[in-house]
């Protein structure tokens, strides 16, 4: 079945640097994408959402980029800090289904 | 206060035994959820409630069941448990259908 997926499972970064978490969906009906940022021993948080009928959405110190025609979704984070150290998930909704479905996640390292 | 509160936080059973896992949540959302999270394979959905009186299987419901005994709390059960139901277990609430969850710290179950 269609799924989302990542495609790198770990990044390392320094800090202070810029972050690019990856995302592919293969869902052309999906119209409503969040991500999620999952610290060890803690439940998901949220960190931005994104509807279709856009193309980017900027929170602090995140973006969120969505490719409709290449159905690819990236989440930017500037001057990453140590305590962005965690396992990013993107999710996406199709149009019509009543719940989300979770890519696989990827971690993010950064390095003092 | 957590918004969504798990118990027990950890637990450690055998196979065969009964196991209840247990969420309540102060957001006044009806919709609640049960996922599993399992090393590389992201966030499952086992079952999902839209109002009290509403259950619906998830992805993998199978061994599992749940209870919504109010609009506050959503319980699931492992009515006789086996080894490959050892995982994280998260439930989380969400205001609308197909949106942002708020997800509780999670509940790891070990089954020997």
């Amino acid at each position: 079945g269609e799924s989302v997926g990542l495609h790198l499972p770990t990044l390392s970064v320094q800090e202070g640097d810029n972050s690019i978490i990856n995302c592919a969906y293969s869902n052309s009906a999906s119209d409503y994408f969040i991500w999620y940022k999952q610290e060890s021993g803690k439940g998901p948080q949220f960190i931005i959402d994104i509807r279709s009928n856009m193309d980017k959405r900027q929170g602090q110190r995140v973006t969120v980029l969505l490719n409709k025609t290449v159905k690819h979704l990236s989440l930017q984070i500037a001057a990453t800090q140590p305590g962005d150290s965690a396992v990013y998930f993107c999710a996406e909704n199709m149009r019509g289904y009543s719940t989300l479905t979770f890519g696989k996640g990827t971690m993010l390292l950064v390095s003092p | 206060d957590a918004d969504v509160t798990q118990t027990p936080r950890n637990r450690i059973t055998k196979t065969g035994k009964r196991i209840m896992l247990e969420c309540s949540q102060t957001k006044g959302h009806d919709r609640m959820y049960w996922y599993r999270q399992d090393p590389g394979l992201g966030l499952r959905l086992i079952y999902y409630s839209f109002d009290v009186k509403d259950i619906n299987k998830g992805e993998i419901s199978d061994g599992y069941s749940v209870s919504r005994q109010a609009q506050a709390k959503f319980s699931l059960s492992l009515e006789s448990a086996i080894p490959n139901q050892t995982a994280l277990y998260f439930c989380a609430t969400s205001e609308r259908s197909g949106e942002k969850l708020f997800f509780g710290s999670g509940t790891q179950l070990s089954v020997l």
